[in-house]
C-alpha cells in the first residue's frame, strides 16, 4: 500500500536550534517526494522536491531534505530555526504531482 | 501574476444540502486538482481535471463531482452533505499532467452542521 508516515505529530524547538522532521514512505515505484508547509488558515507552499539525482536537495527558506532509498525516508532539516517557521509541515509522495499522497503532518512550535 | 484563487473562503451548510466550491488556476495553468483536508489530517486527493475531463479520482464517493470550464477554472460539487464533509478544500493547479510543480490555493473552509 502507498503511504506516508510522519511519526512526530508535534515538535517544539527553541529559536536558533536545528530542526529535523521525519518522513517515511511506502511506494511501489520510484517516488517523487515533496515537503510542503502550511501556515494557519493558509494553503500549502512547496518547500522542496526530489525526483532524481543528488539525494540532498535544497529548498526555500533555508530548508533541505535528504532522500535515503534504503530507509525509505525523506527527512527535512534546517540548521537554525526562526520563529516564522512555526507552521504545519507535510511530506508527500507520488509519481509526479498528480494524485499526491500526504502524511498527517508535523506541527512545529518555536519558542523564543 | 495571480496565483490560485478559491471562493468562497468560508461556507456553512447543513446536512443534506449541496455545495459548490470554485477555483481559478494560476495564470497559464490548465490542470486543476482538488484535495480535502480534514482537521488535523493531511490533504486527500479527490480528483483532477484536464481538458475539461476528470482524469484521475481518489477514493471519494459519487457525491463528490466536478467540472472544468474552457477557461480552465473548476468547480467542486458535493451533494447530500454529511457532517464528515466538514474540511478545508484545497485546489491546486499545474501546467499539463504528470508535472513536477503545482501550486495550491488558500482553500475553502466548509462547515457542515
Amino acid at each position: 500500500a502507498q503511504s506516508v508516515t510522519q511519526p512526530d505529530i508535534h515538535i517544539t524547538v527553541s529559536e536558533g536550534a536545528s530542526l529535523e522532521l521525519r518522513c517515511n514512505y511506502s511506494y511501489g515505484a520510484t517516488p517523487y517526494l515533496f515537503w510542503y508547509v502550511q501556515s494557519p488558515g493558509q494553503g500549502l507552499q512547496l518547500l522542496l522536491k526530489y525526483f532524481s539525482g543528488d539525494t540532498l536537495v535544497q529548498g526555500i527558506k533555508g530548508f533541505e531534505a535528504e532522500f535515503k532509498r534504503s530507509q525509505s525516508s525523506f527527512n527535512l532539516r534546517k540548521p537554525s530555526v526562526h520563529w516564522s517557521d512555526a507552521a504545519e509541515y507535510f511530506c508527500a509522495v507520488g509519481r509526479n504531482t498528480d494524485k499526491l499522497i500526504f502524511g498527517t503532518g508535523t506541527r512545529l512550535q518555536v519558542f523564543p | 501574476d495571480a496565483g490560485v484563487t478559491q471562493s468562497p473562503t468560508h461556507l456553512i451548510k447543513t446536512r443534506g444540502q449541496q455545495v459548490t466550491l470554485r477555483c481559478s488556476p494560476k495564470s497559464g495553468h490548465d490542470t486543476v486538482s482538488w484535495y480535502q483536508q480534514a482537521l488535523g489530517q493531511g490533504p486527500q486527493f479527490i480528483f483532477q481535471y484536464y481538458e475539461e475531463e476528470e482524469r484521475q479520482r481518489g477514493n471519494f464517493p459519487d457525491r463528490f463531482s466536478g467540472h472544468q470550464f474552457p477557461n480552465y477554472s473548476s468547480e467542486l460539487n458535493v451533494n447530500a452533505l454529511l457532517l464528515g464533509d466538514s474540511a478545508l478544500y484545497l485546489c491546486a493547479s499545474s501546467l499539463g499532467l504528470a508535472t513536477d510543480t503545482q501550486y495550491f490555493g488558500p482553500g475553502t473552509r466548509l462547515t457542515v452542521l
